[in-house]
């Protein structure tokens, strides 16, 4: 089964740009989803399909993937966007769904 | 509007069972696989499983298998998660999120609000 790995926490200063990382092994044809969850709140979600942004999120948050690196890009960091990232993907092969470990956006 | 509304606060003791529901609205309960996932307190996302509530097959994470099962009451587009042989490991918030099938592979939208149930003595 797939093993995420993200950094704990990314700081950045209001206006500038953050990016958070997801990474194993190698993705291949999989594609990884990011969730935003704020605190007391359940996730919602960001990008999907590495590069597809979900219905109503801005256009600040955008995503790629290089082939054992996903990255969420935050654009004009907000206050309102400090929150926890969650990156998601499907093994398909054992039918299982595993998210990364989390990390923590600080404005 | 798609929306997931679950039951409220639960306060176990250890050894007991747990039984959260999940009420679909805005969107046929049927549809779509409804999933199970998990936050202990300061804790990461843990997905638990799913259920298909048209025919009512379930695929539960080896870790839960054997104290979890998922089922639905379709008649009132409600979904439910039951889990047994509670410990304190097990107080967390617990989400119920629909299988989103736009684009390539499956993923989670939206979310229900999540109930909390806490293990205690």
């Amino acid at each position: 089964s797939y093993v995420l790995t993200q950094p704990p926490s990314v700081s950045v200063a209001p206006g500038k740009t953050a990016r958070v990382t997801c990474g194993t092994d190698y993705f291949g044809s999989i594609t990884v989803h990011w969730y935003q969850q704020r605190p007391g709140q359940a996730p919602v979600l960001l990008v999907y399909d590495d590069t597809d942004r979900a219905s109503g999120i801005s256009e600040r948050f955008s995503g790629s993937n290089s082939g054992n690196t996903a990255t969420l890009t935050i654009s004009g960091v907000e206050a309102g966007d400090e929150a926890d990232y969650y990156c998601q993907v499907w093994d398909a092969s054992n039918d299982v769904y595993v998210f990364g470990p989390g990390t923590k956006v600080s404005v | 509007q798609m929306q997931l509304v679950q039951s409220g606060t639960e306060v176990k003791k250890p050894g007991a069972s747990v039984k959260v529901s999940c009420k679909a609205s805005g969107y046929t309960l049927t549809a779509y696989y409804l999933h199970w996932v998990r936050q202990a307190p300061g804790q990461g996302l843990e997905w638990m499983g799913w259920i298909n509530p048209n025919a009512g097959g379930t695929n539960y994470a080896q870790k839960f298998e054997g104290r979890v099962t998922m089922t639905r009451d379709t008649s009132i587009s409600t979904a439910y998660l039951e889990l047994n042989g509670l410990t304190s490991d097990d107080s967390a918030v617990y989400f119920c999120a629909r299988l989103a099938t736009m684009g390539i592979q499956p993923k989670f939208d939206p979310w229900g609000q999540g109930t909390l149930v806490t293990v205690s003595s």
